[in-house]
């Protein structure tokens, strides 16, 4: 059974950092790109940031380009988002998605349950 | 960047109805359309994939066409547990992944 469970979220103040994770298990998970998807409160789905199997294909929405950093470690079956200079408008909850494909673009056929990001002062 | 448009942004039906939600792409993406369900609370769950290929598991009664720019998902008979909010999303060659902005099914 695939299993993807976030960690890492909480309240944290604009302008600063945070990292979240994403263990993976039930799969192998260095056949398949990985992805983080947020949805603000009672909004949409919103990509955030998606990474290749092997680390050397990664995109970033506009939104968050140059402020997070995505990152895989396969020997621990791990997904990672560094996100810094937080603001107020990243407050969501950041889902880690399992890509159906080893490519970048592709469906995302599983998803963890989330961690909640809150930036407030 | 593809922008990917839902209709309706929220739907009115009752058990049994036969209901359609439309998926519109900016530019022409093939079949890379996949539709997903999300209840509240919980985490979407992936129904249709390819524009029509049904998920394992998910029910027959869902079901998913089109092609280019243009895509519909059909449920035939909506069932209490069909209630929830469903969104599109392309898959099409390059990033960014682009959703739609979510349909709203409730009960009338």
């Amino acid at each position: 059974e695939v299993q993807l469970v976030e960690s890492g979220g909480g309240l944290v103040q604009p302008g600063r950092s945070l990292r979240l994770s994403c263990a993976a298990s039930g799969f192998t998970f260095d056949d398949y790109a990985m992805h983080w998807v947020r949805q603000a409160p009672g909004k949409g789905l919103e990509w955030v940031s998606g990474i290749s199997w092997n680390s050397g294909s990664i995109g970033y929405a506009d939104s968050v380009k140059g402020r997070f950093t995505i990152s895989r470690d396969n020997a621990k079956n791990s997904l990672f988002l560094q996100m810094n200079s937080l603001r107020a408008e990243d407050t969501a909850l950041y889902y880690c998605a399992k890509s159906a494909r080893a490519d970048i673009v592709a469906t995302l056929d599983y998803w963890g349950q989330g961690t909640l990001v809150t930036v407030s002062s | 960047d593809i922008q990917m448009t839902q209709s309706p942004s929220s739907l009115s039906a009752s058990v049994g109805d036969r209901v359609t939600i439309t998926c519109r792409a900016s530019q022409s993406i093939s079949s890379y359309l996949n539709w997903y369900q999300q209840k509240p609370g919980k985490a979407p769950k992936l129904l249709i994939y390819a524009a029509s290929s049904l998920q394992s598991g998910v029910p027959s009664r869902l079901s998913g066409s089109g092609s280019g720019t243009d895509f519909t998902l059909t449920i035939s008979s909506l069932q209490p547990e069909d209630f929830a909010t469903y969104y599109c999303q392309q898959s099409y060659s390059t990033l960014p992944i682009t959703f739609g902005q979510g349909t709203r099914l409730e009960i009338k």
